[in-house]
């Protein structure tokens, strides 16, 4: 079963804070991905990534920048935080093949005050 | 943009039974149809998956497409205790190298019959 490991599991921060979400897979996927759930809205794509070095824009991109610094990192940055980006963030992975089965994070749950 | 929509919000299944989770998605050129469950306080975990329109079942799970009606449904049979979570069902342009669409879920609670 893929790996995929987050950092921190839970975290608070006031508006206009820094926060940074970490993601690590040890299972040589080559694509990585940025989630937000909210209740009502399932899952919500941030951002995502095809390799070290790419960064692809998904649906709900504002107020969030990524960056991928090595196949196995991906990184998830809020600059200056408001309480709407108070949500539940899973990151995953997955490998270019037919079966796009995308492997979950265990989550980072951010409040955001 | 892709928009995928799922019914019921919620549905209670006696145990034992059998029930229909619906999606729909609006981009008529998505290839890749999946669904995700999702136990109660954890990660999203890939249930099954379908490319072609018809018919594929895996043990008590069944999935059905039929892309000219912009429709797939899982059909989950004999229901179980097990089975309490959150059903997302996701769909891609492709499948590989796309990220997914998720739909806002439907959440499954079993009952004793």
């Amino acid at each position: 079963e893929a790996a995929v490991t987050q950092s921190p599991r839970n975290k608070v921060t006031v508006t206009g804070g820094n926060v940074t979400l970490s993601c690590r897979q040890t299972n040589s996927h080559n694509y990585m991905y940025w989630y937000r759930q909210d209740t009502g809205h399932g899952l919500r794509l941030i951002h995502y990534s095809y390799g070290a070095g790419n960064l692809q824009i998904g649906d709900v991109p504002d107020g969030y920048k990524a960056t991928r610094t090595t196949q196995e990192d991906f990184f998830l940055l809020l600059e200056l935080a408001s309480p709407s980006q108070t949500s539940l963030y899973f990151c995953a992975s997955s490998a270019p093949t037919g079966q796009n089965t995308l492997y979950f994070g265990a989550g980072t749950r951010l409040s955001v005050l | 943009q892709q928009k995928v929509q799922q019914s019921p919000e919620s549905l209670i299944v006696p145990e034992g039974a059998m029930t229909s989770l619906n999606c729909t998605f609006s981009d008529s050129a998505s290839q890749y149809f999946a669904w995700y469950r999702q136990h109660s306080g954890k990660a999203p975990k890939a249930l099954m998956s379908i490319f072609s329109n018809g018919e594929k079942e895996e043990g008590r799970f069944t999935i059905h497409l039929n892309k000219a009606s912009l429709h797939f449904s899982l059909h989950i049979r004999d229901s179980q205790p097990s089975d309490s979570a959150l059903y997302l069902c996701a769909v891609s342009p492709s499948g590989f190298a796309s990220a997914l669409t998720f739909g806002s879920g439907t959440k499954v609670i079993p009952c004793l019959p």
